[in-house]
């Protein structure tokens, strides 16, 4: 069963825009990791946000966590056409299992 | 260090052959996952192997399926008896050791197609 759900499903942009996703979950965490995935391949670790952790930046991405409302959200600055990929959220529940949501699928247009 | 390492990238089998995939783990790390992606969804998790010990599996890994990771190091996943159902890209993932923390690290994954 998926835990997390991703809003939007998809999302289209302009090059240099920003791009907000969104991920809700359903029960407590330990952590929640992004991922990105190109088509056909397989997932590339973005950002882990731990629990007690409400912001994190890497690059181009910001991550922000609210636990007491289950989401999270990532920001992606200044996006290029190489952005263009699905992103999943996934969270970490027990023994490190993680659960992922159905993804948003991004498009960047030149 | 070259990453969680996976073969076949691809494969095309006839229904009710069985299948193999490999997978072989960042070489520090303990945790050992299986998952299954299809078109369109998330990830689903199959199974999970801590050293050589299989801790879990879910529900969705019916008795046609079966893991092993025999010395802690690369795992196997064979499918038996392979229905169309089955197509779907199996994904691999580690994580353990000093320099992982919790991330989990994916492969590149084994496309399955059934016919």
């Amino acid at each position: 069963s998926q835990q997390g759900e991703e809003d939007p499903q998809a999302l289209s942009i302009q090059e240099g825009e920003n791009a907000t996703m969104n991920c809700s979950y359903k029960t407590s965490i330990n952590n929640l990791q992004w991922y990105r995935q190109n088509s056909g391949r397989g997932l590339v670790h973005l950002i882990l946000i731990r629990s007690n952790e409400r912001e994190k930046h890497s690059g181009r991405l910001r991550v922000t966590l609210d636990t007491s409302k289950k989401s999270s959200s990532l920001l992606i600055t200044a996006s290029r056409a190489a952005d263009t990929a699905s992103y999943f959220c996934a969270t970490d529940t027990t023994a490190s299992k993680l659960t992922f949501g159905t993804g948003t699928r991004l498009q960047v247009t030149l | 260090d070259t990453g969680v390492s996976q073969d076949p990238r691809h494969k095309i089998t006839k229904r009710g052959q069985n299948v193999t995939f490999r997978c072989d783990p960042i070489s520090e790390h303990n945790r050992l996952y299986w998952y299954r992606q299809t078109l369109g969804q998330g990830p689903e998790f199959l199974t999970y192997f801590q050293n050589e010990a299989q801790l879990e599996k879910s529900r969705l890994l019916s008795d046609r399926f079966s893991a092993e990771r025999p010395k802690g190091s690369f795992s196997t996943l064979e499918i038996q008896r392979t229905e169309q159902g089955d197509s779907a890209m199996y994904l691999c993932a580690s994580t353990g050791g000093s320099s992982s923390g919790n991330t989990i690290y994916f492969g590149e994954g084994s496309w399955l197609t059934v016919v």
